[in-house]
């Protein structure tokens, strides 16, 4: 069964700083992946996605990740940090055609901004 | 576009009791799916409808049971309510149950079963 973990339940940062979310699969073949950020008392919003091709891909708010098929990682990122991306964040894995739209998520790690 | 709506936003249930969520899909997406969001098991798949049809459950009991109409719109329904039913409960809806699709995800309805 295909799995995700996000191994950083909490992260603060200081906002203008790096940000980095790390998020391990485990699936038997390449999986579709994606990233959704959920802000309190909301849905969940895509941040980014990938299919296949540049193992690089960018998303919205300045995000982005990087697809490494060795590591099993799938690992987002972004240069600098605001005060508005304090948020839940989750890392997803799709399947097949087979299982249609069906997604496993990670536990999430929650992002907080330090002024 | 109107992005996907989901009523009531709040629900309040007693034990034993029987709900029932509604999900508009945005317009002319005709793929629905369900999630169930609780501090300790996290984001669970409940099912996924597409044209009517129930294509894929989610390891939840038969409580949970769920339908999609002619227009796309869905309800999914939990009957006997236990005290472990209180979460979010998301709707996300998407062009067709295929993995290129992005699926976009309403703000969900808050369900307390006291």
């Amino acid at each position: 069964a295909q799995s995700v973990t996000q191994p950083d339940i909490h992260i603060t940062v200081s906002e203008g700083a790096s940000l980095e979310l790390r998020c391990n699969y485990s699936y038997g073949a390449t999986p579709y992946l994606f990233w959704y950020v959920q802000s309190p008392g909301q849905g969940l919003q895509l941040l980014l996605k990938y299919f296949s091709g540049d193992t690089l891909v960018q998303g919205i708010k300045g995000f982005e990740a990087e697809f490494k098929r060795s590591q099993s990682s799938f690992n987002l990122r972004k240069p600098s940090v605001h005060w508005s991306d304090a948020a839940e964040y989750f890392c997803a894995v799709g399947r097949g055609k087979a299982a249609g739209n069906k997604l496993t998520f990670g536990g999430g790690t929650r992002v907080l901004v330090k002024p | 576009k109107a992005g996907v709506t989901q009523t009531p936003r709040y629900l309040i249930k007693t034990r034993g009791q029987q709900v029932t969520l509604s999900c508009s899909p945005i317009s002319g997406h005709r793929s629905v799916s369900w999630y169930q969001q609780t501090p300790g098991q996290g984001l669970q798949f409940l099912f996924e409808y597409f044209s009517e049809t129930q294509r894929n459950k989610g390891n939840f009991p038969g409580r949970f049971s769920g339908r999609q109409f002619s227009n796309s719109r869905s309800e999914m329904n939990v009957s006997t309510l236990e005290l472990g039913d209180s979460a979010l409960y998301l709707c996300a809806s998407s062009l067709a149950p295929d993995r290129e699709y992005e699926q976009y995800f309403g703000p969900g309805t808050r369900l307390t079963v006291t």
